[in-house]
């Protein structure tokens, strides 16, 4: 079968950084997304994925390891509106996206 | 800028009854899907749409309906609403898949089932 895995509920501090993990295993891989999403809110598009690396978008990066079926979000400078649920979704060989059931980010001063 | 438009937002429903979950999206895109959100659970697909007059079903298509008349709507109809079907409901739209666009979301509805 096809699984998405993430920590369910992560706390951090106002100003600090924080890594978010999603590790996979899915039939075929074209590409990994990061969404955000705000409670009570739909998902918004953070970052996409899909070669191996890094890829930084401001206070947000990406990090893929396509090998270890792995990625990471990192963010930085950690502001109080960044506490929200983020998403892993995995693009499969029939470019259908599989979803991970988040992991809700809280952030405290 | 509309986006992607879902009706309504809020909806009670009684057990046997049937509704349309109206979504409208004004991109031009090929893609269109639905999915349902569960607490603890990820983002489930139940069909979605590849252009108009093409619709298949997803991970979870039982007891819901979709149709694709024209590019820029794709209603959910759910035939006779069970409690099971308690949930936030997502409509999505994206060009083609394989072009690996991020999907566009509208707000939701939060649909409750008695």
């Amino acid at each position: 079968g096809q699984n998405i895995d993430q920590p369910t509920e992560m706390t951090a501090t106002e100003g600090a950084i924080v890594q978010i993990n999603c590790t996979y295993q899915t039939s075929g891989f074209n590409g990994l997304f990061w969404y955000q999403q705000h409670a009570g809110e739909a998902p918004t598009f953070l970052s996409y994925n899909v070669l191996d690396g890094l890829e930084e978008k401001g206070r947000f990066s990406s990090f893929l390891s396509r090998s270890k079926g792995y990625s990471y979000l990192l963010l930085k400078e950690l502001q109080m509106k960044d506490s929200a649920s983020y998403l892993c979704a995995v693009v499969d060989s029939n470019y259908q996206l599989i979803w991970g059931a988040g992991t809700k980010l809280i952030i405290k001063p | 800028n509309a986006g992607v438009t879902q009706t309504p937002k809020f909806q009670v429903l009684k057990t046997g009854q049937s509704m349309t979950l109206q979504c409208a999206q004004d991109m031009n895109h090929e893609y269109m899907s639905w999915y349902r959100q569960d607490p603890g659970m990820g983002l489930r697909l139940i069909h979605y749409s590849v252009g108009a007059g093409i619709t298949d079903q997803g991970e979870v298509p039982n007891g819901y309906n979709v149709s694709r008349s024209t590019t820029e709507d794709f209603p959910l109809r759910l035939l006779s609403a069970a409690p099971s079907q308690t949930s936030v409901y997502f409509c999505a739209s994206s060009y083609s898949p394989d072009r690996n666009q991020p999907q566009h979301f509208g707000d939701g509805t939060r649909l409750s089932i008695l």
